[in-house]
């Protein structure tokens, strides 16, 4: 079975700072893809960034960055230069060849102006 | 591009009534899942769909909830009857090819209260 687990329920960042938000994941699959998304409070599911498990190089979108560590299952999520429209929810997920998605439960993300 | 259509956008309904939810997936993509989101149980794939085949159904909750997909084009997720812990936001999303590697791209989700 493939858990997620994202242990900040909640975290704050003031305006143009710079935010991690942890999510770690455990599984016996050795092909699978990471993936970030935000959900804004208009409830749409959005794409942030991808990782694919066999590549070491961390995934990089804009001001979005990953730390990906495959021996620890990690794969935190960096955002700098925090803007307002950054405040969302931010969800981890993890997607196995088999077709089998799972997310952790979430981390609120506010940003202070 | 139009992304994918879920309707409705909201469902008050009675308990014991049967609730269909619709969701059209963006055009070309093979894969559709549905999932349910609740405060208590997060985010939780309810099933998932490979050309318009269902490949895994193990996250359906009960046999009171059904989830078809007649063509590349429509899915429907049916609960009857419904009962007031299935009010959930219910997710459809598709993504261009089976998983894991293409990013799934979601509805606006539809808020389903029962009373």
């Amino acid at each position: 079975a493939q858990t997620v687990t994202q242990s900040q329920p909640e975290m704050s960042v003031q305006e143009a700072e710079t935010v991690t938000l942890s999510c770690t994941y455990d599984t016996s699959e050795s092909d699978y893809y990471l993936f970030w998304y935000k959900q804004p409070p208009s409830r749409q599911m959005i794409l942030v960034i991808r990782q694919e498990a066999y590549k070491q190089q961390n995934a990089t979108e804009n001001r979005f960055s990953v730390n990906f560590q495959k021996a620890a299952k990690s794969f935190s999520l960096k955002i700098s230069d925090s803007q307002l429209g950054d405040a969302a929810m931010y969800f981890c997920a993890f997607h196995t060849n088999a077709g089998k998605s799972t997310f952790g439960d979430g981390t609120t993300l506010t940003v202070k102006p | 591009d139009a992304g994918v259509i879920q309707s409705p956008r909201h469902e008050v309904t009675e308990m014991g009534q049967e609730v269909t939810l619709r969701c059209k997936p963006i055009s070309g993509h093979n894969s559709l899942f549905w999932y349910r989101q609740t405060m208590m149980r997060g985010l939780e794939l309810l099933i998932y769909f490979n050309n318009n085949v269902p490949i895994d159904d193990s996250g359906m909750p009960e046999d009171r909830f059904s989830a078809k997909m007649p063509n590349a084009s429509f899915s429907t997720l049916k609960i009857q009857p419904s009962e007031p812990r299935d009010s959930a936001v219910y997710f459809c999303a598709s993504s261009l090819s089976a998983p894991p590697n293409q990013p799934q791209h979601f509805g606006d989700g539809t808020r389903l209260s029962i009373l």
